[in-house]
């Protein structure tokens, strides 16, 4: 099945400095890239996603890239806020099944 | 409101006493799953309904059962639960019949067993 690793586990970084989290995946049949924040006491929620035939894809701070060669793909979230802090998970479908794959998560800090 | 909503959100029992986590959703959608959520191992997803009637075994579906009679429904069942199943569970649900779409979790049902 598919195999999902992410880095950092935990992530600190200054209000308005950018923060980088990266994932690799095993499938390379793999072709969608899901992004989910989960804040304290919540469920997961998705932030942005990408599908194998783009490289990259923005959304006003929030960026994800993709490299298909490497199997790894990153979330990229410019000038960081205080409500940015959450943990973050990546994710990758298992081929010919319905399983999602989630990486163990990066909790991310932004201090103020 | 769109939500996924499952009951109970806190629950204390002890080993051997069979419950139900039941996860409801008002958004039509085809698929519904159920994860756990562990320190250091992230979201692993133990069982999922593609529809009605319809269910599959995810990653980690030992000492779990589920049923999709409705729609809607997707309750999670433990006959005997055991300590190890102490955890965070999360129901999503998505409108694709695939995991390629976005899915929707409901907020957490956290389960202590003694």
């Amino acid at each position: 099945g598919e195999n999902v690793e992410q880095h950092p586990s935990t992530l600190s970084v200054q209000e308005g400095d950018s923060a980088v989290i990266k994932c690799t995946y095993s499938d390379s049949a793999s072709n969608y890239f899901p992004w989910y924040k989960q804040e304290l006491g919540k469920g997961p929620q998705l932030i942005i996603d990408i599908r194998s035939n783009v490289g990259e894809k923005k959304d006003q701070r929030i960026a994800v890239t993709l490299n298909k060669t490497a199997k790894h793909f990153s979330l990229h979230i410019t000038e960081t806020q205080p409500e940015d802090s959450a943990v973050y998970f990546c994710a990758a479908p298992q081929t010919g099944a319905n399983n999602l794959f989630f990486g163990t998560g990066t909790r991310l800090t932004v201090i103020p | 409101e769109a939500q996924v909503t499952q009951n109970p959100r806190y629950l204390i029992t002890v080993t051997g006493k069979k419950l139900t986590v039941t996860c409801s959703q008002n958004m039509n959608h085809e698929y519904m799953s159920w994860y756990r959520q562990d320190p250091g191992l992230g979201l692993r997803q133990i069982y999922y309904s593609m529809n009605v009637e319809v269910t599959d075994k995810g990653d980690v579906p030992e000492g779990y059962k589920v049923s999709r009679k409705e729609k809607r429904n997707f309750p999670l069942i433990l006959e005997s639960p055991s300590p190890n199943q102490t955890s965070l569970y999360f129901c999503a649900s998505s409108f694709l019949t695939s995991v390629t779409g976005e899915l929707f979790f409901g907020e957490g049902s956290r389960l202590t067993v003694l």
